[in-house]
């Protein structure tokens, strides 16, 4: 199973909703990633988890919480976001973080939608 | 901040036609990264490629590595309207700092047929 899943596909949200995006990988890969990814541009890196644990933050505001709950499962839970905020949120996991040795393997997204 | 940039922004070609794009760095790298993307899905990895090495082949696809000119090539040979996406370079940083896979400004390829 090389699959990474996110859930849900697409969501709509107002900017005082509380949701969380999901994302699920069964390869056994010890680092997980958050990207966000506007129209037309690369994926940003957002929040990276090593062994569970968070090892980096670009500086994200903290209407963004990552959490991962155990080493097959990331969330990211959302509160209060802007509408600047809507974009393609990208889950990604890989084998090796450190220096990124291996490739990443990419869920296909959350739609995401701040109304 | 990108690490990469790549050339040309966009690419339109016929099918059966080659496709080559470029990415530039700008620090020294251990490996090189290749991801396609089909409009508004996820990344897919096509091909990482090692400092040490200097060209690796899968499929249709052709990858070069000049460290000299910190620069990398993608070529996808007799081209296909299935290969129409964004094709993105990442590089890892160069000291041992965890994830920070960073990606190019992306090619836009457009294959018709």
């Amino acid at each position: 199973d090389t699959e990474v899943t996110q859930t849900p596909k697409h969501l709509v949200m107002g900017m005082t909703n509380k949701k969380s995006l999901k994302c699920e990988q069964h390869m056994g890969h010890r680092a997980m990633y958050w990207y966000k990814q506007k129209a037309k541009k690369p994926p940003e890196l957002m929040f990276v988890y090593s062994y569970e644990k968070l090892s980096i933050n670009e500086s994200v505001p903290s209407r963004f919480s990552p959490e991962c709950p155990n080493s097959s499962l990331l969330n990211l839970h959302l509160h209060a976001l802007q509408p600047e905020d809507s974009a393609l949120y990208l889950c990604a996991s890989s084998q090796s973080g450190a220096r990124m040795n291996t490739e990443a393997f990419f869920g296909q997204g959350t739609r995401l939608t701040v109304v | 901040s990108q690490q990469g940039e790549e050339d040309p922004q966009a690419l339109s070609i016929q099918e059966g036609e080659n496709a080559t794009m470029n990415c530039s760095y700008k620090t020294s790298i251990n490996n090189l990264q290749w991801y396609r993307q089909n409009s508004g899905r996820g990344l897919v990895h096509l091909i990482l490629i090692r400092s040490n090495e200097r060209e690796k082949h899968s499929g249709r696809l052709r990858v070069t590595l000049d460290t000299s000119k910190k620069s990398s090539s993608l070529l996808i040979t007799a081209s296909r309207a299935a290969d129409t996406a964004s094709y993105f370079c990442a590089t890892p940083p160069p000291t041992d700092s965890w994830g920070k896979l960073q990606f190019g400004a992306g090619t836009q390829v457009v294959v018709t047929p």
